[in-house]
């Protein structure tokens, strides 16, 4: 079957980093993305990683692990708008995204 | 209109009752989705288009039906709905289907079946 887990609740100070992580299981695999969502709001893109490795962007950063089928969103400068839910989806053959329950991040001052 | 609207925002509807979600896009994207999401599990694939006129079922396509009769619209039709049916609906598009092009999602519609 395929399968996506990430942990349920998180929760960071203000200014600290943060490291979120995703494992997959997928039928074949084209890719893994990341995406935010603000309570009440649409999911937004964050990242895609398909090759191994860490990929940065300003404040955020996200490496993949095919090997492991392993991922992680790394936050750093946390900043109050960063609380969010954060979910991992992976590609598979089908290059249908399969998605994690997300990861409720909770920033505290 | 800039990215992708959804209407209604939110929806309250007794059960039985048909109920159209629309959808529509000005990114002149070939690829729409729609996803549901429940509290404690991923979004799920309802239905799919990759191009106008032609549509495919994804994971959770019972009790649900979609058309794609140009590039900008994708509406979601619930024939009959139940109870089970009550979620957040969202539309997304992305350039392309059926490769790595990244979605792009609408506002959502929250929908509650009584």
């Amino acid at each position: 079957g395929q399968n996506i887990d990430q942990p349920t609740e998180m929760t960071a100070t203000e200014g600290a980093i943060v490291q979120i992580n995703c494992t997959y299981q997928t039928s074949g695999f084209n890719g893994l993305f990341w995406y935010q969502q603000h309570a009440g709001e649409a999911p937004t893109f964050l990242s895609y990683n398909v090759l191994d490795g860490l990929e940065e962007k300003g404040r955020f950063s996200s490496f993949l692990s095919r090997s492991k089928g392993y991922s992680y969103l790394l936050l750093k400068e946390l900043q109050m708008k960063d609380s969010a839910s954060y979910l991992c989806a992976g590609l598979d053959s089908n290059y249908q995204l399969i998605w994690g329950a997300g990861t409720k991040l909770i920033i505290k001052p | 209109i800039a990215g992708i609207t959804q209407a209604p925002t939110s929806q309250i509807l007794a059960a039985g009752r048909r109920m159209t979600l629309r959808c529509t896009q000005d990114m002149r994207h070939n690829a729409m989705y729609w996803y549901r999401q429940d509290l404690g599990l991923g979004l799920r694939l309802i239905h799919y288009s990759n191009t106008a006129g032609t549509t495919g079922k994804g994971e959770v396509p019972d009790g649900y039906s979609v058309s794609r009769a140009n590039t900008d619209d994708f509406p979601l039709t619930l024939a009959s709905a139940v109870p089970s049916q009550t979620s957040v609906y969202f539309c997304a598009s992305s350039l392309e289907g059926g490769n790595t092009d990244t979605q792009y999602f609408g506002p959502g519609t929250r929908l509650t079946v009584l």
